[in-house]
């Protein structure tokens, strides 16, 4: 079975400060890992995704997040937050055995203080 | 090229009223997909198509039922709504070539059952 936490449902940043949201899976499989971001009344877009080639994934909007495997952990990270940045972020879990479907963790909103 | 579609965006049932939330993706994409999304809980997995002609249980399946009409439409239907089913419905689709295709999202259908 998979899983996946998301640590702090609300992050607090101020402009121009580093972005860290947290996210740790659980798989008895090699996992692909993505990041979504949900703006307000809006569907899922897709930030990045990891499918175990490179570790360290970049994505659209400036971000970024490194997959751990000793951690099992796949954080988002962006070193200058924009105000533009405040949404809802999901990390999702998969595998190839999985047929596309995505287990998600509970979100963490992120808000961005002048 | 629209993407996922999803109709209505917006309903209100009373409880015992049944409904269909419509779905359709022109991406040619092989798999469709229907999550919910409750408040703190995340997105979860209702019902999904791996094909055309096929469709098995997600995460969350009681209560609803769903018809994939062709490659391109995915409906879910509502038999007997009740409160418990106030959410919001995103509809998804993906290429699965060995899973790690990342979902298009829809927009949403924000339903209220009173």
């Amino acid at each position: 079975a998979q899983s996946v936490t998301q640590l702090g449902s609300h992050v607090s940043v101020s402009e121009g400060a580093l972005v860290l949201l947290r996210c740790n899976y659980s798989s008895s499989v090699p996992p692909y890992l993505f990041w979504y971001v949900q703006y307000p009344n809006q569907g899922l877009q897709l930030l990045l995704k990891y499918t175990s080639a490179a570790t360290l994934v970049k994505g659209i909007n400036g971000f970024e997040a490194e997959f751990k495997k000793s951690e099992t952990s796949f954080h988002l990270t962006k070193p200058s937050a924009h105000m533009s940045d405040a949404a809802e972020y999901f990390c999702a879990v998969s595998s190839y055995n999985q047929g596309g479907k995505l287990i998600f963790g509970q979100g963490t909103e992120l808000s961005v203080k002048p | 090229n629209a993407g996922v579609t999803q109709t209505p965006k917006f309903q209100v049932l009373k409880t015992g009223q049944s409904m269909t939330l419509q779905c359709a993706q022109d991406m040619n994409h092989n798999s469709m997909y229907w999550y919910r999304q409750d408040p703190g809980m995340g997105l979860r997995l209702i019902y999904y198509s791996a094909s055309e002609g096929t469709t098995d249980k997600g995460e969350v399946p009681n209560g609803y039922n769903v018809s994939r009409l062709n490659k391109r439409e995915f409906s879910l239907r509502l038999e007997s709504a009740a409160p418990s089913q106030t959410s919001v419905y995103f509809c998804a689709s993906s290429e699965i070539v060995g899973g790690a295709e990342d979902g298009v999202f829809g927009p949403g259908t924000r339903l209220t059952v009173l």
